[in-house]
């Protein structure tokens, strides 16, 4: 059965402050995507990333990366620098039976106080 | 605006009602999906259609819950007799099944409904 899990309910920071997001995953599929959305107040979510499992090198996007490590199913992502406007919920998701399902975790509440 | 779009935004019935949701997907996007999202949660995957076929439906989709896409462009998501379980934010999602964007979901802003 597919699972993602997403320890961390509520994170706060302060802005410039560095943070990562974990994600734990289960998959019996030898090959998956994985995708990261944001979920801002406005309702809307936003895609992040997809990533492929054949593909286990970091990936790094303006001040967000992520690191995805096969050997302990965890795809986390990094913010650097954190803004304000990173404030937001973040959702890690699995796709499930050929990809077109996605199971979502339960989501990363991130607040970035000024 | 090219993306995913629903209707209404917001929709407050009272209990026993029925209600339709509208999603109209990116134009070339054949995959579309409804989930569902309580508060806090994340979202629950409901059914999903390619073209205008109904190929998936989760255990969550009662029979109260009916979905179409007739002619493979928009889709409705209809609820009879509302149930005060069933508030929740209902998410739309279109996917193209070829090129650079394969099997991503681009998601709508979601109709929240309230039943009283």
């Amino acid at each position: 059965a597919q699972k993602v899990t997403q320890a961390q309910t509520e994170i706060s920071v302060v802005e410039k402050e560095d943070v990562t997001l974990d994600c734990v995953y289960e998959t019996r599929d030898t090959t998956y995507y994985l995708f990261w959305y944001k979920q801002p107040p406005s309702g809307e979510l936003v895609f992040l990333i997809r990533r492929n499992s054949f593909d286990e090198q970091n990936e790094i996007s303006g001040r967000y990366s992520w690191n995805f490590q096969k050997s302990t199913s965890s795809f986390n992502f990094t913010i650097t620098a954190s803004q304000v406007v990173d404030s937001a919920v973040y959702f890690c998701a699995l796709p499930y039976n050929a990809g077109n399902m996605l199971t979502f975790g339960g989501g990363t509440r991130l607040m970035v106080k000024p | 605006d090219t993306g995913v779009s629903q209707d209404p935004r917001h929709k407050i019935t009272k209990r026993g009602q029925n209600v339709t949701f509208r999603c109209d997907p990116i134009s070339e996007h054949n995959r579309l999906y409804w989930y569902r999202q309580t508060l806090g949660q994340g979202p629950e995957f409901l059914t999903y259609f390619q073209n205008e076929a109904q190929l998936e439906k989760s255990r969550l989709l009662s029979d109260r819950f009916s979905a179409e896409r007739p002619k493979g462009s928009f889709s409705t998501l209809e609820i009879q007799r509302t149930e005060q379980g069933d508030s929740a934010m209902y998410l739309c999602a279109s996917s193209p099944t070829s090129g650079v964007s394969y099997n991503e979901q681009f998601f709508g802003p979601g109709t929240r409904l309230t039943v009283l």
